[in-house]
């Protein structure tokens, strides 16, 4: 059974990093790069970025590429997204999704990781 | 805003069909580039409806299907269910952006 799992729920103070795993199983992690969208409390789902599997290849979304980090891991199968000096708007459901480029569908989600960021 | 404009709301009454649209412009929909169509329930995980602007994974009825033309596609749902209401959300790359982008979302009501 193919699978994404994520890492836990997390609560930031605002300027503070947090950083979320996506742990991959059930299928050839070198074969699937990944996306990582968000989606805020009662809006849509945003793209914020793209990672081929050996991290070598990266698209960012423009507003987000000085505060994001995004790495892969293949000795763990496992993807990982930073999101540095938070602000209140970052709070969010974040997913990682399966996807062989940028422009390809996400066939695969992860369950999601709710970050909050809150003083 | 995305530059993909999908209306907020549509609504059909159980077995009717309705359609989505999601217009774009000529830097991704109509520069060729593929476009997804995605079903978000509420508290679940988004799943994917269309890939390739057509085509159904293994496993979503035929009732979905998708189509492409000049700078806009549509989702069309045929055979309305209960079951069917969630948000869809369209899904492409835009060269001028250099990445994906998302459409705003529609948010489907079975009457």
């Amino acid at each position: 059974q193919v699978l994404l799992v994520q890492s836990g729920a997390e609560v930031k103070k605002p300027g503070a990093s947090v950083k979320v795993s996506c742990k991959a199983s059930g299928y050839k992690f070198t074969d699937y790069g990944f996306n990582w969208v968000r989606q805020a409390p009662g809006q849509g789902l945003e793209w914020m970025g793209w990672i081929s599997t050996y991290g070598d290849n990266i698209h960012y979304e423009q507003k987000l590429q000085d505060r994001v980090t995004m790495t892969t891991d293949a000795s763990t199968n496992t993807a990982y997204m930073e999101v540095r000096s938070l602000r209140s708007d970052d709070t969010a459901v974040y997913y990682c999704a399966r996807a062989m480029g940028a422009a390809i569908a996400c066939d695969i989600w992860g369950q999601g990781t709710m970050v909050t960021v809150s003083s | 805003q995305s530059v993909l404009t999908q209306p907020p709301s549509v609504s059909g009454a159980p077995g009717q069909r309705v359609t989505i649209s999601c217009t774009g412009s000529s830097s991704n929909i109509g520069g060729g580039y593929d476009v997804h169509w995605y079903q978000h329930l509420p508290g679940t995980v988004p799943k994917l409806l269309i890939y390739g602007n057509t085509n159904r994974p293994s496993g979503v009825p035929d009732r979905f299907s998708g189509s492409k033309s000049g700078t806009s596609a549509s989702l069309a749902i045929t055979g309305l269910q209960a079951a069917d209401e969630a948000d869809y959300y369209c899904h492409s790359y835009d060269s001028s952006l250099r990445g994906s982008v998302f459409g705003g979302g529609t948010k489907l009501t079975v009457l």
